[in-house]
């Protein structure tokens, strides 16, 4: 079983239109969670972190945390094509991002 | 705030040479530093940790006479790929961590001829 999985995709939204992207991981003891971007042929881009359950909101993105279900998603509100990449979810033991495991990433594609 | 960078961008080498890459904390000190490798349509893979003044924890499979990693400096880490070959060729990407995030440099894009 992987560690951390997500959906490979790809993910086709509509500009516009909200885009569900999902994580689970394995490791219950996990305490931190992030969100990178990666556009194509360029290194990842941090775009969220989370660290205790609930909600985290910043401008158009939302990411969720349910400790409980080992489960981290990232929301992406009135998507525009920019917002076209991989999203790739990555998950710290420690507090802190001293080592990560990342997922094998979610292609997301919004069609104008 | 949280830069990283890399130098160089790409680089195209003969088979058998060496290759060093440099990565940088510009706006903060890095006690920790992570070299990265990522082929084509494939996730990154963690090839080893790079902790000032220390030496390097390589991952799993990761060979430690080949990829040479210093981290001379709270700022300052590099990569040296040691008689590259065709198989070599991969982007290769640093991060470094900040307080409780880790930040990327933009690559480097290895070619081995």
């Amino acid at each position: 079983q992987k560690e951390v999985e997500q959906n490979s995709g790809p993910l086709s939204v509509p500009e516009g239109a909200i885009a569900s992207l999902n994580c689970t991981y394995s490791d219950r003891v996990s305490q931190s969670f992030f969100w990178y971007r990666q556009y194509s042929g360029k290194s990842p881009e941090l775009i969220m972190s989370i660290y205790s359950n609930g909600d985290k909101e910043d401008g158009r993105f939302t990411a969720q945390l349910n400790k409980a279900s080992q489960y981290v998603s990232l929301l992406i509100r009135d998507s525009q094509p920019s917002d076209s990449a991989t999203y790739l979810c990555a998950v710290s033991l420690s507090g802190s991002a001293r080592q990560l495991t990342f997922g094998s990433g979610t292609q997301l594609t919004v069609l104008p | 705030g949280a830069v990283v960078s890399q130098h160089p961008s790409w680089v195209i080498c003969k088979s058998g040479t060496s290759v060093k890459i440099e990565c940088r904390s510009l706006d903060f000190q890095a006690t920790t530093m992570f070299w990265y490798r990522q082929f084509p349509k494939q996730s990154l893979m963690l090839m080893a940790t790079s902790n000032e003044g220390s030496k390097a924890t390589y991952e799993q499979g990761v060979e430690k006479d080949k990829f040479l990693i210093n981290h001379a400096s709270l700022t300052l880490s590099t990569l040296t790929v040691t008689s590259a070959h065709p198989e070599d060729s991969s982007f290769y990407i640093c991060s470094a961590t900040r307080i409780y995030e880790q930040y990327f440099g933009p690559g480097t894009r290895l070619t081995v001829t």
